[in-house]
This record gives C-alpha cells, structure tokens and sequence, in this order.
C-alpha cells in the first residue's frame, strides 16, 4: 500500500498556464507538506498542514496556492507557472505537528516549458 | 538561526571503501536529528534518526551515525559501501513544525 501519494508523477506544461499537483496520505496522519527540490537537489519547504489549517507557509509566491480538503489530501496549485518553477516537488506527511518523522511521497516532477 | 551545513557536496569513492558524511547543525533546542537517502529518480527514505540516548545509532542497510554534542555534528558512517549506495544524503536536524534540511551530499559508488 502506498502510504503518501502524488498524482501526476510528471507534469510538462507550458508558461503561463495554471496546474495542480495532489497529494494523498493513507497514514492517519495530521500533518502534511510541501517542499520544492529545485536543480541542485535543494529541498525548500514550502507550506504545512495540521489538522486542515496552515502552520507553515514560507516565502513563496502567492502563485502558489496549498489547499486542504481533508486532512488525508493536500493539494498544490500553482497559478501563471514561470520557468523558474520547474522542480520536483515533493509531499510529505507526519503523525502530528510536532513529530519528527516524516514520510514523503514520490515526487511530481514539473517542466515548465 | 537554525541551519544545516554538509561538508561535501560530492562524494565519489570505489565498493567497499569506508564512508564518513558530514554534517553539522546550529539549533539551540532539544536536539532531534536525521538522515534520509534519495536514491535516483525515487523519493527521500529515512536512514536513520537520533532523539535521545546511545549517541552511535544505527540505521538500514549497515549505515550508522554518530551524534556528538559537544561538536554540533551527527556524521553518517558506513565500514564498507556498495555500488547500489549511490544516491543523495541528506541531513537534517528538527525546527520549530519542520525539519531544517542540508544542501545535500551526491554519494556516487564506482564498481
């Protein structure tokens, strides 16, 4: 069984278009992230999750929008995409806030083109 | 500030020479520290983590780590790699709600 999942693996799209990138976790867990691992193997979180309310949202363009139907999804969309988004972003998932493991998914490798 | 430093960023050696990785952190608070491996093309797996006690941890597929208060550090340590430990290490050490991450070090095994 797949405990963190993403869908679409990868994702080519052209500038200017909006798309998004969902995330599932099938663990109980509370708390979910997202982080954007850029060319150089960098991870930068971006946003977190507990519980459906926002606890972490980096410096990110507001482009960028994390919306949390549940507290097993956690989904990213992204707004007018620029070259510079091209990354794998990762989702990850944690038993609750102040947890120290965390379990990432697969990765959702975007191409902005 | 909280931060991550690991030593190398690329690391090539030959099948079964010993393996050290670096890493250093800054935080002031309780301690709680982690490797995780991503090997190509697949996701971040945890290695290994330290939250208290015996310092000298011991992680999957015959990778330990060494946490030493007093030098800030928490360097990963195999006796003898393989080919298939090529992948990327990173270290990282727990914030406040996240993880603190390192830039990375690219381990690549030559057969």
């Amino acid at each position: 069984d797949t405990a963190v999942s993403q869908t679409p693996k990868y994702l080519v799209t052209q500038m200017g278009n909006d798309k998004s990138i969902k995330c599932e976790q099938n663990l109980g867990h509370d708390t979910m992230y997202w982080y954007k691992q850029d060319s150089k193997k960098f991870l930068k979180i971006m946003f977190s999750y507990n519980n459906k309310e926002l606890i972490i949202n980096e410096t990110v363009p507001n482009r960028f929008s994390p919306k949390s139907p549940d507290k097993a999804h956690l989904n990213l969309h992204i707004n007018s995409l620029e070259l510079g988004d091209s990354a794998v972003y990762f989702c990850a998932s944690s038993q609750d806030w102040s947890s120290n493991e965390q379990f990432f998914g697969p990765g959702t490798r975007l191409t902005v083109l | 500030a909280q931060s991550v430093s690991q030593h190398n960023h690329h690391v090539i050696l030959s099948e079964a020479a010993s393996l050290e990785l670096g890493c250093n952190y800054s935080y002031g608070g309780t301690v709680n520290l982690f490797w995780y491996v991503q090997y190509p093309g697949q996701h971040l797996q945890l290695l290994l983590k330290y939250f208290s006690g015996d310092p000298l941890v011991k992680g999957i597929k015959g990778f330990e780590a060494e946490f030493i208060k007093s030098k800030f550090s928490f360097n990963l340590r195999k006796p003898s790699v393989q080919w298939s430990d090529t992948a990327e290490y990173f270290c990282a050490v727990r914030g406040n709600y996240q993880l603190i991450w390192g830039a990375g070090t690219k381990l690549i095994i030559k057969p």
